[in-house]
């Protein structure tokens, strides 16, 4: 299985920050990586696929990068919609795994 | 308009048979490159991705569960259930259902677009 770790497991920020999140895998996975954006209560959301596509809808204030084993969600000037957890996935070997989880709060 | 639902018991006991349904609409699991998968989350913690089943009724399943999984599917009404036995108080958890199309275009991968509500099951006896 392709181990998935995030960094920080979380941070604290302020409106109009810009925060970044790290994913690392444990195999090289070209950019087979998707993120999502979770908030409490509620299901995951797909902001990024392919490590730097945007999904149709978000804002262009997240962005992803990143390709092998070495990602980066990077959400500018943050807004206080963001302050959510956000997931990494490689998306192209099963079992597809998850990342543990970086929650960003106020 | 594309959504799921999942559907089973709220408790179950341990070492019994967990059995969930996801009832979807708004695509149909025999089109070409349609999958829907299962991810669980234990309260507090992280996404685990279970599950899932693909167009062509293949079915894949989580390294260290996949003993305990099942998947099926029933394309005509739009179902897919999945069984995990022996359940144990580790596996409390809210579980999704979601449709994760597989993209062969340029390169090949799939995304998880579109998820259901979740159902908490928890295992207490």
């Amino acid at each position: 299985d392709i181990q998935m770790t995030q960094s920080p497991s979380s941070v604290s920020a302020s409106v109009g920050d810009t925060v970044n999140i790290s994913c690392r895998t444990s195999q090289h996975i070209n950019s087979w990586l998707a993120w999502y954006q979770q908030k409490p209560g509620t299901a995951p959301k797909l902001l990024i696929y392919t490590a730097s596509n945007l999904q149709r809808g978000v804002p262009s204030r997240f962005r992803g990068s990143g390709f092998g084993t070495d990602f980066t969600l990077t959400i500018t000037s943050l807004q206080p919609d963001d302050f959510a957890t956000y997931y990494c996935q490689q998306i192209n070997n099963f079992p597809l795994t998850f990342g543990g989880g970086t929650k960003v709060d106020i | 308009q594309v959504t799921l639902r999942e559907s089973g018991p709220a408790l179950v006991r341990p070492t019994q048979t967990l059995t969930l349904t996801c009832d979807f609409s708004g695509f149909s699991l025999s089109t070409s490159g349609m999958c829907v998968s299962w991810i669980r989350q234990p309260p507090g913690q992280a996404l685990e991705w279970l599950a899932l089943v693909d167009w062509d009724d293949e079915k894949y399943y989580s390294t260290s569960l996949k003993t305990r999984l099942t998947l099926s599917k029933d394309t005509s009404k739009n179902q897919v259930v999945l069984t995990m036995t022996n359940m144990d108080p580790v596996d409390t958890a809210t579980y999704y259902c979601a449709r994760t199309p597989y993209h062969f275009d340029t390169t090949a991968y799939f995304t998880i677009d579109y998820w259901g509500r979740g159902t908490l099951v928890t295992v207490s006896s």
